[in-house]
């Protein structure tokens, strides 16, 4: 079966950097592309952007270009995310998410905490 | 950017009750491409309804989408406790946009 296994839980202090993994079981990686989706606490869902599996070619959402990276290990059947000079307002849980479509699988989640 | 927004912010409803949600986008959108999920407390969101009107495997048919253009509604012809949630209509085209959500609460 189709599974998404985020890294676990981050604390941060203002400034670092992150890098969240995503590694992906079930189905042929470099078929379906991997989108990354934000909520920050009590918010709603705010897409950041996604990344192609077969090229590698990452495309940002507006608000999410510059201190944000998309990057693959296809080796492993793994995406990750990318986030430097982190800031109190990247407090949030983050998703990766199979596919271009509606969504059907999601991982668990990567709670990241940014504070001093 | 198509913008969606979703009303009411907050409905109270009793279980049995019918729910209807709806989404507004703010330029006409193919009915292909939009979806509604349901977020539980600490999970992930979960597709309901895809294609605006068609139902995920494993829905129950409670759950129903319609609308073209710009405006499409989920309702939920009898609330089960479960469906005490967080609802999200979202946007899949060449980008993606989502709704800010309406929450479904015991009345």
């Amino acid at each position: 079966q189709v599974q998404l296994v985020q890294s676990g839980s981050e604390l941060k202090k203002p400034g670092a950097s992150l890098k969240v993994s995503c590694k992906t079981s079930g189905y042929t990686f470099t078929h379906d592309g991997i989108n990354w989706v934000r909520q920050a606490p009590g918010q709603g869902l705010e897409w950041m952007g996604w990344i192609n599996t077969n090229t590698g070619n990452p495309t940002y959402a507006q608000g999410f270009t510059g201190r944000v990276v998309f990057s693959l290990d296809t080796s492993v059947n793994t995406a990750y995310l990318q986030i430097t000079s982190l800031q109190a307002e990247d407090t949030a849980v983050y998703y990766c998410v199979k596919g271009s479509s509606a969504i059907l699988y999601w991982g668990q989640g990567t709670l990241v905490t940014v504070s001093s | 950017e198509i913008v969606l927004t979703q009303s009411p912010g907050t409905l109270s409803l009793s279980p049995g009750e019918r729910a209807t949600l709806s989404c507004r986008a703010s330029q006409s959108v193919s009915s292909y491409y939009l979806a509604w999920y349901r977020q539980k407390p600490g999970q992930a969101p979960r597709l309901l309804i895809y294609g605006a009107s068609s139902r995920a495997t494993g829905i129950p048919d409670r759950f129903s989408g319609s609308g073209s253009g710009t405006d499409f509604t989920l309702t939920i012809s009898r609330l089960e406790p479960e469906d005490f949630a967080v609802y999200y209509c979202q946007h899949y085209g060449s980008s993606w946009t989502f709704g800010q959500g309406t929450r479904v609460e015991i009345k």
